[in-house]
C-alpha cells in the first residue's frame, strides 16, 4: 500500500544545531508539503513542492529550508535550530486534487 | 480578521446527541472545502468534501453557505469514536488550514 512516513517521529536538539527532518512518500505525488502545527494556531504551511526541483515558501518558511531532488522526499531542514520551532512537523503529499495526505509526524523539541 | 475561524470547543456531547461545528472564512473567492479530522496526537485525514449543494457521508452531513460565508458539519448520532478534533480547510489561492474545533462525546 502506499504511504508517507517520516522520521525521526521524536528528536530533541539543542539551540543552534542544525536539524533535517525527513520525508518519504511512495504515493508517485507530484505535490509535497510541510507545516507546524502549535496550539492555537493549527496547521500552518512552511514550504511546498510541486516536483522535482521545484520549492516556495509558505506562510512561515523563516529558519526552514527544502529541497526537492526526487519524486519521493521532501528533506526539511532547520539551519540553525531555535526555541521557537519547537513543534509537531507534519509532512504532506497530493496528487491532482487537493485532499491531502499526512504522515504522522515529527514532535521536535529545542532545548 | 483570520482568514478562516473556528469555535475551539470543546463541544461536550452525550452518544447518540447530534451536533454541528461552523467554520467561518474571509474570501469570498473561495473555490473548494474540505472537513479533516485529527485524532489527539496524530495526522489529520480527509472526512469530507464539501459540496454547493449539500453532501451527506452516513451520520456526516456538510454543507456550505456561500452569502453568509461558512461551511458547517452535522454529525448525527454521534459515537465515542467520534471524539476527535475537526479542521475546517478552505481553498482561495491556498489552502488554509482552521484551527479546529475538539469534539468529545461522552457515555
Amino acid at each position: 500500500d502506499a504511504e508517507i512516513t517520516q522520521s525521526p517521529r521524536h528528536k530533541i536538539t539543542e539551540t543552534g544545531r542544525q536539524v533535517t527532518l525527513a520525508c518519504h512518500q511512495t504515493w508517485n505525488h507530484n505535490n509535497m508539503f510541510w507545516y507546524r502545527q502549535d496550539l492555537g494556531h493549527g496547521l500552518r504551511l512552511i514550504h511546498y513542492s510541486y516536483g522535482v526541483q521545484d520549492t516556495n515558501k509558505g506562510e512561515v518558511s523563516d529558519g526552514y529550508s527544502v529541497s526537492r531532488s526526487n519524486t519521493e522526499d521532501l528533506p526539511l531542514t532547520l539551519e540553525s535550530a531555535a526555541s521557537s520551532q519547537t513543534s509537531v512537523y507534519f509532512c504532506a503529499s497530493s496528487g491532482d486534487g487537493y485532499e491531502q495526505y499526512f504522515g504522522p509526524g515529527t514532535r521536535l523539541t529545542v532545548t | 480578521r483570520k482568514e478562516v475561524e473556528q469555535d475551539p470547543g470543546p463541544f461536550n456531547v452525550p452518544e447518540g446527541a447530534t451536533v454541528a461545528f461552523n467554520c467561518t472564512y474571509s474570501n469570498s473567492a473561495s473555490q473548494s472545502f474540505f472537513w479533516y479530522r485529527q485524532d489527539c496526537r496524530k495526522e489529520p485525514k480527509l472526512l469530507m468534501s464539501v459540496y454547493s449543494s449539500g453532501n451527506e457521508d452516513g451520520r456526516f452531513t456538510a454543507q456550505l453557505n456561500r452569502a453568509s460565508q461558512y461551511i458547517s458539519l452535522l454529525i448525527r448520532d454521534s459515537k465515542l469514536s467520534d471524539s476527535a478534533t475537526y479542521l475546517c480547510v478552505v481553498i482561495t489561492d491556498k489552502l488554509i488550514f482552521g484551527t479546529g474545533t475538539r469534539l468529545q462525546v461522552f457515555p
